[in-house]
């Protein structure tokens, strides 16, 4: 049973639209992270955490902004939704030690119209 | 920098047939090596792990040694079953992020 919880699981928006990806943890775990994953199942970093108030961007660069208010909390935004948002999106979360195994929720599956 | 490559698929096996599943990393110092695995619909699991040289990382049938010597860290598993059907992943950790190579389609036919 997943420990991290992503909603919604799916989401077809219009072009122009403002969403917010939602990604909650209740395993206590410092690390969080968004990752885009195209049709050919390639993951790509976007945005991580190391903690409240920290937030970087990934190796992929990304129009969404995220933020980490709380720990356990990680939502992701897009502004405005355009087509070539259309993907998979991708929470994980992981402890702080650097062979810490990456946690992943069940993904947000966004098409934009 | 740090990279992975894994073998491109997608590979298709008959039931209880031998799977191996290539995976080659470039890093610098001593990363640590991981398997996911992604079922139709889901996120990723971790399927096993290895911290350091000749360690073998084991689950569900599922056997990968670091091999240092090779830069190797190959997915094997003696039997695969339908229910193994899923995209593999195989992932370098080094500087406190993971690298995952680009995944590998496997479907298992009865």
């Amino acid at each position: 049973e997943a420990d991290i919880y992503q909603t919604p699981r799916y989401l077809v928006i219009g072009t122009g639209k403002k969403i917010t990806l939602e990604c909650s943890q209740t395993m206590g775990h410092d690390k969080m992270y968004w990752y885009q994953q195209d049709p050919g199942m390639e993951l790509h970093l976007i945005h991580y955490s190391y903690g409240v108030n920290s937030t970087e961007k990934g190796d992929l660069s990304s129009e969404s902004t995220v933020s980490r208010i709380r720990t356990e909390h990680f939502p992701l935004t897009l502004e405005s939704a355009r087509p070539s948002h259309t993907s998979q999106y991708l929470c994980a979360s992981s402890g702080l030690g650097r062979n810490s195994p990456l946690h992943f929720g069940n993904g947000t599956r966004l098409t934009v119209t | 920098g740090d990279s992975v490559t894994q073998m491109e698929g997608p590979v298709t096996l008959s039931e209880e047939a031998f799977l191996t599943i290539n995976c080659t990393y470039t890093a610098t110092g001593y990363p640590s090596l991981f398997w996911y695995v992604q079922y139709p619909g889901e996120g990723l699991q971790l399927l096993l792990k290895a911290t350091k040289a000749d360690d073998k990382g084991s689950n569900k049938g599922f056997e990968a040694t670091y091999r240092k010597e090779t830069t190797s860290f190959h997915l094997e598993k003696g039997s695969v079953q339908v229910s193994d059907s899923a995209v593999y992943f195989c992932a370098l950790g080094n500087t406190g992020k993971l690298i995952f190579g680009q995944g590998t389609t496997l479907q298992v036919k009865p």
